[in-house]
């Protein structure tokens, strides 16, 4: 069946770096855009970025712009996020999404970024 | 930018009665853009409906979409208690490309 599974999430302090991985399985990764999505302790969903099938094209949330970078590699299939220049209110479960377009589905399980000194 | 609003931000019922869920956009938006989501607490969100009325492979009939325009609803016809969770819609628009209401949460009575 279709698995993202998620790792690389911890501890960063603000300033600091970290990278995301997703990892995909049950689907041909290379014909399927993905999503990174977030959501802050309690609260609800944001949109952060999207990377097309082939790596090509790439969005961003404004709030990320310029510090947060979306690639995959369609040979390992696998999905990454560079953070970079991290703040407070970076802190967040990111779940990697399979594209449909207009709608994510399946989410995987997400992983934790805490940015705190 | 479209904004989605959700109401009521709470709902409480009980057991076997019928839940209806709102999500207000501040601009048109056709109705193949509009999903909703179930999250259940520790868990990733999981795709509901798709299309604003299109059930997601699984998910039982109680569970439908309606609305066009503005305005959408998401209708439990007879509430199981596995459905007490916080409920999200989603649009798909031009800047930012998607965006979802503030959530939902449907507590028990």
């Amino acid at each position: 069946q279709v698995q993202l599974v998620e790792s690389g999430g911890g501890v960063v302090q603000p300033g600091g770096s970290l990278r995301l991985s997703c990892a995909a399985s049950g689907f041909n990764f290379s014909s399927y855009g993905i999503h990174w999505v977030r959501q802050a302790p309690g609260k609800g969903l944001e949109w952060v970025a999207f990377i097309r099938y082939d790596g090509i094209n790439k969005y961003y949330a404004d709030s990320v712009k310029g510090r947060f970078t979306i690639s995959r590699d369609n040979s390992k299939n696998t999905l990454y996020l560079q953070m970079n220049s991290l703040r407070g209110e970076d802190t967040a479960v990111y779940y990697c999404a399979k594209d449909w377009i207009w709608w994510f589905d399946p989410w995987g399980q997400g992983t934790l970024v805490t940015v705190s000194s | 930018e479209i904004v989605l609003t959700q109401s009521p931000g709470t709902l409480s019922l009980s057991p076997g009665e019928r839940a209806t869920l709102s999500c207000r956009a501040s601009q048109i938006i056709s109705s193949s853009y509009l999903a909703w989501y179930q999250q259940k607490p520790g868990q990733a969100p999981r795709l509901l409906i798709y299309g604003a009325s299109s059930r997601a492979t699984g998910i039982p009939d109680r569970f439908s979409g309606s609305g066009s325009g503005t305005d959408f609803t998401l209708t439990i016809s007879r509430l199981e208690p596995e459905d007490f969770a916080v409920y999200y819609c989603q649009q798909y628009g031009s800047s930012p490309p998607y965006s979802f209401g503030q959530g939902t949460k449907l507590e028990i009575k």
